[in-house]
């Protein structure tokens, strides 16, 4: 069966610190896709990445890099120097290949304080 | 940019009643999906919709539910007694290749 933890209920950083949200999954399949998406107080749900299992690099869009580590099954999301606009819950999700159901962590709150 | 919207972004109803909740997804998209989310909670999935049937559903997805693409350009979600406990969140998705877009959401609030 497949699962995605995300430990990290809730995380309160000042703005400008980096801040890194754990995501952890579980799977047999040796072929899947890795998500994060956001979703701000305003409620909707904005995909931010997508990486799959063939691919380790790791990615940078501008403040926001993804890290992903087979060996520990981790797929961790960092923010750097983050905003106040970075407030929101992110989820983190799982799709195996050969399916057509996500599998959605139980998201990580994150309060950046001005 | 092109985008799932759906429809209403608020429906209040009575207990027993059945609602319909509509999504327009994503014109070339072909793979369509309901989650719900209850306040505070995770996303879940119910169901996904492929090639104008349920390609997967979850054990949430009981026979209360049915999904339809009715005129190819919507994709709805009937509930067809509603419960308490299905006051939520409703988010309509699609699919192209592999990036998976979301709706803005329905919210529902069965009295």
């Amino acid at each position: 069966a497949q699962k995605v933890t995300q430990a990290q209920t809730e995380i309160s950083v000042v703005e400008k610190e980096d801040v890194t949200l754990d995501c952890v999954y579980e799977t047999r399949d040796t072929t899947y896709y890795l998500f994060w998406y956001k979703q701000p107080p305003s409620g909707e749900l904005v995909f931010l990445i997508r990486r799959n299992s063939f691919d380790e690099q790791n990615e940078i869009s501008g403040r926001y890099s993804w890290n992903f580590q087979k060996s520990t099954s981790s797929f961790n999301f960092t923010i750097t120097a983050s905003q106040v606009v970075d407030s929101a819950v992110y989820f983190c999700a799982l799709r195996v290949s050969g399916t057509y159901k996500y599998i959605f962590g139980t998201g990580t709150r994150l309060k950046v304080l001005a | 940019e092109p985008e799932v919207t759906q429809t209403p972004s608020h429906q209040v109803t009575q207990m027993g009643q059945e609602v319909i909740l509509r999504c327009v997804p994503i014109s070339n998209h072909l793979y369509f999906y309901w989650y719900r989310q209850i306040l505070g909670q995770k996303v879940e999935f119910l169901v996904s919709f492929y090639n104008n049937e349920i390609s997967e559903k979850s054990e949430i997805f009981d026979d209360q539910f049915s999904v339809e693409r009715p005129d190819g350009s919507n994709f709805t979600l009937k509930i067809r007694s509603t419960k308490l406990e299905d006051s939520a969140m409703y988010f309509c998705a699609s699919r192209g290749d592999n990036e998976q877009f979301f709706g803005p959401g329905t919210r529902l609030t069965v009295l």
